[in-house]
């Protein structure tokens, strides 16, 4: 268990809905990170937050937001879903950024849009 | 660019056997290369490999990293059916903080 939880473990819902992934840090780590995990793309990095503030982005469509809240947790929200978006979406956390601290991942929502 | 290339990207091998997998990588201005090793789930975190930590070792497991050739090794002593597994070996790229992910080594390990 890396500390790091994220609900729901499951989602199915159908296209065009929108849905909100909630991740909660490991006690003490102030910097989260989203990734996206498809069967063809691998592990592909979304948003990175720290402290409440977003710190880099990579390939996150316009369609998805995310933020991170006061106290620390983050919810990513995916919205106009299409069925390419079905994919495993990992949280992770570290304790400060800079490429010198690892990241804990959490178990991960399987998204399934039909 | 920055890029992360693992190989092989898939073996199979018996229980007690040793494997060895392979990470190079090309990334300006190098700070940090990470193992994980993912299940059916979540990439859990193997390592850690900096410039002034080039060795690590835990059970089983070990890595080195190769700062000249741009390289690094996870090797697993012993296998156990438990090892079968996807590893995966990251970088973060230069002035950024998110990670680089290989595509991964499938490793599995028939009894």
């Amino acid at each position: 268990d890396s500390g790091v939880t994220q609900t729901p473990k499951h989602l199915i819902t159908a296209t065009g809905q929108r849905v909100t992934l909630r991740c909660s840090p490991r006690s003490g780590d102030l910097s989260v990170y989203w990734y996206q995990q498809s069967l063809d793309q691998g592990l592909q990095f979304l948003i990175q937050y720290y402290n409440g503030e977003e710190r880099a982005k990579g390939n996150i469509l316009e369609r998805f937001s995310a933020q991170q809240f006061p106290d620390l947790h983050s919810e990513l929200n995916l919205s106009s879903l299409e069925l390419g978006d079905s994919a495993l979406y990992f949280c992770a956390s570290s304790v400060d950024a800079g490429g010198f601290y690892e990241q804990y991942f959490g178990p991960g929502t399987r998204l399934t849009v039909t | 660019e920055d890029k992360v290339v693992q190989s092989p990207l898939s073996l199979v091998v018996h229980e007690g056997d040793t494997v060895t997998l392979n990470c190079s990588y090309e990334v300006t201005n190098f700070r940090s290369l990470l193992w994980y090793k993912q299940e059916k789930k979540a990439p859990t975190f193997l390592f850690m490999l900096t410039s002034s930590g080039i060795e690590k070792k835990s059970g089983r497991l070990s890595s080195i990293l190769d700062k000249k050739e741009l390289f690094s090794i996870l090797n697993i002593t012993a296998t156990q059916t438990g090892d079968s597994a996807v590893y995966l070996c990251a970088v973060p790229p230069f002035n950024d903080y998110k990670l680089s992910f290989g595509a991964g080594t499938t490793v599995t390990v028939r009894a």
